[in-house]
């Protein structure tokens, strides 16, 4: 059964450094999003993307989140300077088609900053 | 504006007892699809169910069933004869609006504990 595949599965590092999170969405899927979950709480969304370019982005999303598809196939978040408050659980997702096609989640890469 | 709310942050039910969780939304679109999802201890998010606003038809998968209300703007969620593998958070999302990259909004989860 075809998975959204997502990497590191867990990473620690030091406040103010640049991480990139990893993401393999499932291979017809065109639209693709990435989700944060702080530990214990909602499920929050960041940013959409779809046609190689950013659909809709929340308020977390500011100028230190980037999106990218470098190669048709990888779907990665780039934090440029981590803070403290961006220690989450962090879930990629992909979709067929809209409207609110069923998300098929990734199983998530977990992200400490120290 | 789009809301989903789940007011029963945490429930304790013994092993085959019923448990029925809660889930109302809130969204000024017509045309509309509410989900389930489940995200046990492992962390991941596991699809249950999707429903559009058009189908109110009541759905059941094995010991799992939905009934959606459009009246009450409910989403409720059942596990009949409760098993220890089902303790896990359960989230109801929605996702509204034909017109863009509909992303799904949660709610805040259940945290279901079955005890042996």
């Amino acid at each position: 059964e075809p998975e959204v595949t997502q990497t590191p599965s867990h990473q620690v590092t030091q406040m103010g450094q640049e991480v990139i999170l990893r993401c393999v969405p499932i291979s017809n899927h065109l639209y693709f999003y990435w989700y944060r979950q702080i530990l214990g709480q909602k499920v929050e969304f960041l940013v959409s993307f779809y046609n190689n370019e950013i659909s809709e982005k929340s308020e977390i999303f500011d100028d230190q989140f980037s999106v990218e598809r470098p190669d048709g196939s990888n779907f990665t978040l780039k934090i440029r300077s981590t803070k403290l408050e961006d220690s989450a659980m962090y879930f990629c997702a992909s979709a067929s088609g809209r409207p609110a096609g069923e998300l098929f989640f990734g199983e998530g890469s977990r992200l400490t900053v120290l | 504006a789009q809301k989903v709310t789940q007011a029963q942050t945490e429930i304790s039910v013994v092993e085959k007892e019923d448990v029925t969780l809660d889930c109302v939304y809130e969204t000024r679109d017509t045309t509309y699809y509410l989900f389930w999802y489940k995200q046990p201890p492992s962390g991941e998010l596991v699809f249950l169910i999707r429903r559009n606003s058009f189908d109110e038809q009541n759905e059941i998968s094995g010991r799992y069933s939905w009934n959606f209300q459009k009246s009450t703007s409910s989403f409720n969620f059942t596990i009949t004869a409760s098993q220890v593998v089902d303790s896990a958070v359960y989230f109801c999302a929605l996702s509204a609006s034909m017109n863009r990259d509909d992303k799904i909004i949660f709610g805040k989860g259940t945290r279901l504990h079955i005890l042996p």
